[in-house]
């Protein structure tokens, strides 16, 4: 069954500290990987898109890597501001026609001053 | 280029009733994704329409849900009878052809009181 596990599944951090999140995927045949930040009463916006052969991206102060054997990605966030409070959201494109996304339930982080 | 707009941003409607969720894609972009997020989910896949057909519907709900995206104007969810499961948001996505990535909108807030 294709799916997409995220943890933690909330996590609070002081500004100015770093943090990483997770994303373990069982999707086949896979396309490519994406990080999506969405923020409260908002649509997901992208942050980050990997394929097969991309082991690290960087986008500012976010980092996703990509280890496509295990099956693992994660998303670094560097020097937290109080604007990256968010569910991150971790999507599979998986191979076919449809260009299906397949979502993690997102990991919820809150900055506080 | 204005980017995905759905509208109305907020809907309430009686049990019964009928909700009619309108997105209007990117400039350009002739792919439409329609996705569902319950409280605490993640966004799950209902439809994928390109103009005038649809690809794959393998998650929308076999009855009272239906989806359309006509030659002209915007793409629209229709929910018949709707229940209070139904409550949650609509997110719309699009893309142009032969490009894997996905712009949401700010979504559709329904509930069904």
């Amino acid at each position: 069954k294709n799916q997409v596990e995220q943890s933690p599944q909330s996590l609070i951090i002081l500004e100015g500290k770093n943090c990483t999140l997770q994303c373990n995927y069982t999707v086949s045949p896979f396309s490519n990987l994406r990080w999506y930040k969405q923020d409260t009463g908002r649509g997901p916006v992208s942050l980050t898109i990997m394929t097969f052969s991309e082991n690290t991206k960087s986008n500012g102060r976010y980092t996703a890597t990509l280890d496509a054997d295990t099956k693992q990605s994660s998303l670094h966030i560097t020097a937290s501001q109080l604007s990256d409070s968010a569910s991150y959201i971790c999507v599979v494109t998986y191979g076919g026609a449809t260009n299906k996304l397949i979502f993690g339930t997102g990991t919820l982080l809150a900055v506080q001053p | 280029n204005a980017g995905v707009m759905q509208n109305p941003r907020h809907l309430v409607r009686r049990r019964g009733q009928e909700a009619r969720l309108r997105c209007s894609p990117m400039k350009g972009h002739s792919h439409v994704y329609w996705y569902r997020q319950l409280p605490e989910e993640g966004l799950k896949f209902m439809v994928y329409l390109q103009k005038e057909n649809i690809i794959d519907e393998s998650g929308m709900p076999k009855e009272r849900f239906s989806a359309e995206f006509p030659k002209e104007g915007p793409s629209i969810l229709r929910i018949q009878q709707v229940v209070r499961g139904d409550s949650a948001a609509y997110f719309c996505a699009s893309s142009p052809p032969g490009v894997s990535e996905a712009f949401f909108g700010q979504g559709t807030r329904l509930t069904v009181v």
